[in-house]
């Protein structure tokens, strides 16, 4: 499965490193999506980008700081992190379908450690 | 505002047995309906979703849900799991409409015996 690709699949960094996340659709969609997904709770919506333009920050810390150079490239970057912020972010993308419903397509996610 | 709820935490089953998977949603309009699955090791991947039509959906590898509006439930269900359904299984429901934001359950360990 390459639809969406995420780099790096695992990252440890200390709380004054500055990293980022990188994410890669391949299906010709026109909407991305960051999600971080911690133990036990339900994955949370972090950014949405529709055309290159953010649509929704849920609430999001300035230390994490996404980009959307185009459709198919999305970054998260990071810079003074706490530990809480360690979890598995995942990417998506989507398009809408014949159906007309929007269905999201997810990456294999960053496995993020902050020390 | 929206939400969803999963019932079962982790759930373990013996192979053959049939398995129910519960889910509900609090959401005042029109939904679309999704179940996610999420193999160790590997990406959520669709499962099935609903989003108009005959309520009952079938999807990939012999799963099915069940869409019951006055119930606000969408159930997932396979009448004969195997040891290779061992997964988390997300629950995600989205308000229709091109802002709907997806909202996800926080999950359900199916645990498959052989």
């Amino acid at each position: 499965e390459t639809g969406v690709t995420q780099t790096p699949r695992h990252l440890v960094m200390g709380m004054t490193n500055k990293k980022s996340l990188k994410c890669e659709q391949h299906l010709g969609h026109n909407a991305m999506y960051w999600y971080k997904q911690s133990a036990k709770k339900p994955l949370e919506l972090m950014f949405v980008y529709n055309f290159k333009e953010q649509t929704e920050n849920n609430s999001v810390p300035s230390r994490f700081s996404p980009e959307c150079p185009n459709s198919s490239h999305l970054f998260l970057h990071l810079h003074t992190l706490q530990p809480e912020d360690s979890a598995l972010y995942l990417c998506a993308s989507s398009a809408r379908d014949s159906g007309l419903v929007e269905t999201q397509y997810f990456g294999p996610g960053t496995r993020l450690l902050v020390l | 505002a929206q939400s969803v709820s999963q019932h079962n935490h982790h759930v373990i089953l013996s192979e053959a047995a049939s398995l129910e998977l519960g889910c509900n949603y609090s959401y005042g309009g029109t939904v679309n309906l999704f179940w996610y699955v999420q193999y160790p090791g590997q990406h959520l991947q669709l499962l099935l979703k609903y989003f108009s039509g005959d309520p009952l959906v079938k999807g990939i590898k012999g799963f099915e849900a069940e869409f019951i509006k006055s119930k606000f439930s969408f159930n997932l269900r396979k009448p004969s799991v195997q040891w290779s359904d061992t997964a988390e299984y997300f629950c995600a429901v989205k308000g229709s409409g091109n802002t709907g934001k997806l909202i996800f359950g926080q999950g359900t360990t199916l645990q498959v015996k052989p």
